[in-house]
C-alpha cells in the first residue's frame, strides 16, 4: 500500500460545482495532515491543514477520518482560479518528514 | 512577505558533473528541507536539516546528494556527479517549528541533465 494514495482525476467540473476528494494514508498512527495546493510547474502552496474535528476555511473544508484513515477536501461553489492539483500531505512518521501524494487534479470549466 | 529564495532556477549539465543548489530559507526557520518533482511526478523527500545535522533523509538521497549550511541564511544542495534520472524540479524549503505543517516552498531549481 502506498504511503500517501490519492486518485489523480482529472475531475472535470463546471464553475459553481461542489467537487470532493479523498486521500487514504497507510500509517494508523499518523498524526499531522494537509492540503496543499500546486499550480502547473509551481511549487506546493499550503491550502489547510485538516484537524482531528474537521474544519472549515471559506468554500473549503477538511475533514480526518482517522478510522478508515482518510482524509477528505470538499469545496464547494468551484472557481475557475481552483483549478490546479490538490495534495495530500501526511505526516506519516513521527519527525519532520512531510509525505507527499501524488496529487488530483481538478479543472473547472466555464 | 517573507520567502525561501533558490538559485538558479534553470541549471543544464552534463552527465558527471558537480551540481550545487543553494537556497535561503525564511531567516527565523528553524527546519530545512529539500524535496524534488520530476515532471509529471509527485514531490519526494530527500532530507530535513536540523540544527545543523541532517535529521531525516529518503533513499533518494545517497551518497551522490549532500547538504550544507556554509553560514547563517543559505542551504545548499549538492549533487556529486549528475546522472539523466536526476533532471527534476528541486524545492526547497522551510518552517518553523516541527509543531506546524506550512512547509513554505522556493519556486524551486529546474536541473536538466544531458
Amino acid at each position: 500500500r502506498k504511503e500517501v494514495e490519492q486518485d489523480p482525476g482529472p475531475f472535470n467540473v463546471p464553475e459553481g460545482a461542489t467537487v470532493a476528494f479523498n486521500c487514504t494514508y497507510s500509517n494508523s498512527a499518523s498524526q499531522s495532515f494537509f492540503w496543499y495546493r500546486q499550480d502547473c510547474r509551481k511549487e506546493p502552496k499550503l491550502l489547510m491543514s485538516v484537524y482531528s474535528s474537521g474544519n472549515e476555511d471559506g468554500r473549503f473544508t477538511a475533514q480526518l477520518n482517522r478510522a478508515s484513515q482518510y482524509i477528505s477536501l470538499l469545496i464547494r461553489d468551484s472557481k475557475l482560479s481552483d483549478s490546479a492539483t490538490y495534495l495530500c500531505v501526511v505526516n506519516i512518521y513521527a519527525g519532520n518528514m512531510l509525505t507527499f501524494g501524488g496529487g488530483t487534479r481538478l479543472m473547472v470549466k466555464p | 512577505e517573507p520567502e525561501v529564495t533558490q538559485t538558479p532556477s534553470h541549471q543544464v549539465t552534463q552527465m558527471g558533473q558537480e551540481v550545487i543548489l543553494r537556497c535561503v530559507p525564511i531567516s527565523n526557520h528553524l527546519y530545512f528541507y529539500w524535496y524534488r518533482q520530476i515532471l509529471g511526478q509527485k514531490v519526494e523527500f530527500l532530507v530535513s536539516f536540523y540544527n545543523n545535522e541532517i535529521s531525516e533523509k529518503s533513499e533518494i538521497f545517497d551518497d551522490q546528494f549532500s547538504v550544507e549550511r556554509p553560514d547563517g541564511s543559505n542551504f545548499t544542495l549538492k549533487i556529486r556527479s549528475t546522472k539523466l534520472e536526476d533532471s527534476a524540479m528541486y524545492f526547497c524549503a522551510s518552517r518553523a517549528r516541527a509543531d506546524t505543517g506550512e512547509l513554505f516552498f522556493g519556486e524551486g531549481s529546474r536541473l536538466t541533465v544531458l
